[in-house]
């Protein structure tokens, strides 16, 4: 069974433009959820997404966005990036709502300059 | 709201020595707990968690944890390390009515001497 996939790994922005990021999880998952990671701040939760709809989301500015499609696929979008956007973008996938054991992608690498 | 404390972001281990990875956290309702562990370049692979039921609970790779509640702890034991175990842990939190939502730990790197 394919694990989680995050398109593109690696990425170089320059300040003011945004970014899409897509993630495919697992067959048969239905809950993505993102996580941001940089070594100041550690990993931080961005959002959840169940059955296309926003099911929770972390403490971020609107600038980072997300949406989930029919097929369970996810994409989040950051505008106007900034320095401090440089991270590594997680996604997770899990089965359901109810099962809490989550899968993780390998990431994709925001270098924003 | 949670919280999970890491002691030690970095802990450096004789290879065949015991590893022992501290983890504590803050959570008003019964939560579920997870360790998970991450190589260079690469996404976070589960160890190994806890739901409910055995309060001792065995992962991948020969490690194990122990929930006590009383010390609001999640301690990650492997009683010999490889070489193969330097990479970075994370303990994380994570409570069902808030979704899937896990809150991490700060981290602890941990090195393999030969």
């Amino acid at each position: 069974k394919a694990g989680v996939t995050q398109t593109p790994r690696y990425l170089i922005k320059t300040r003011g433009q945004q970014v899409t990021l897509s993630c495919s999880p697992i067959s048969g998952h239905r809950s993505v959820s993102w996580y941001q990671q940089t070594p100041g701040q550690g990993l931080q939760f961005l959002f959840e997404y169940f059955s296309e709809t926003q099911r929770n989301k972390g403490n971020f500015p609107g600038r980072f966005s997300g949406r989930q499609f029919s097929n369970s696929r996810s994409e989040m979008n950051v505008s106007t990036l900034e320095l401090g956007d440089s991270a590594l973008y997680l996604c997770a996938s899990s089965l359901s709502d109810r099962v809490a054991e989550q899968f993780f992608g390998p990431g994709t690498r925001l270098t924003v300059l | 709201a949670q919280s999970v404390t890491q002691l030690g972001s970095h802990v450096s281990v004789s290879e065949g020595a015991l590893v022992l990875l501290r983890c504590n956290y803050s959570s008003s309702v019964p939560p579920y707990l997870f360790w998970y562990v991450q190589y260079p370049n690469q996404g976070l692979q589960l160890l190994l968690k806890y739901t409910t039921g055995a309060t001792l609970v065995k992962g991948i790779n020969g490690f194990e944890a122990e929930f006590k509640k009383s010390e609001t702890s999640f301690h990650l034991t492997k009683p010999s390390a490889h070489m193969s175990d330097a990479a970075e842990y994370f303990c994380a939190v994570l409570i069902k009515a808030a979704g899937n939502k896990l809150t991490f730990g700060g981290g602890t790197r941990v090195l393999v001497k030969p």
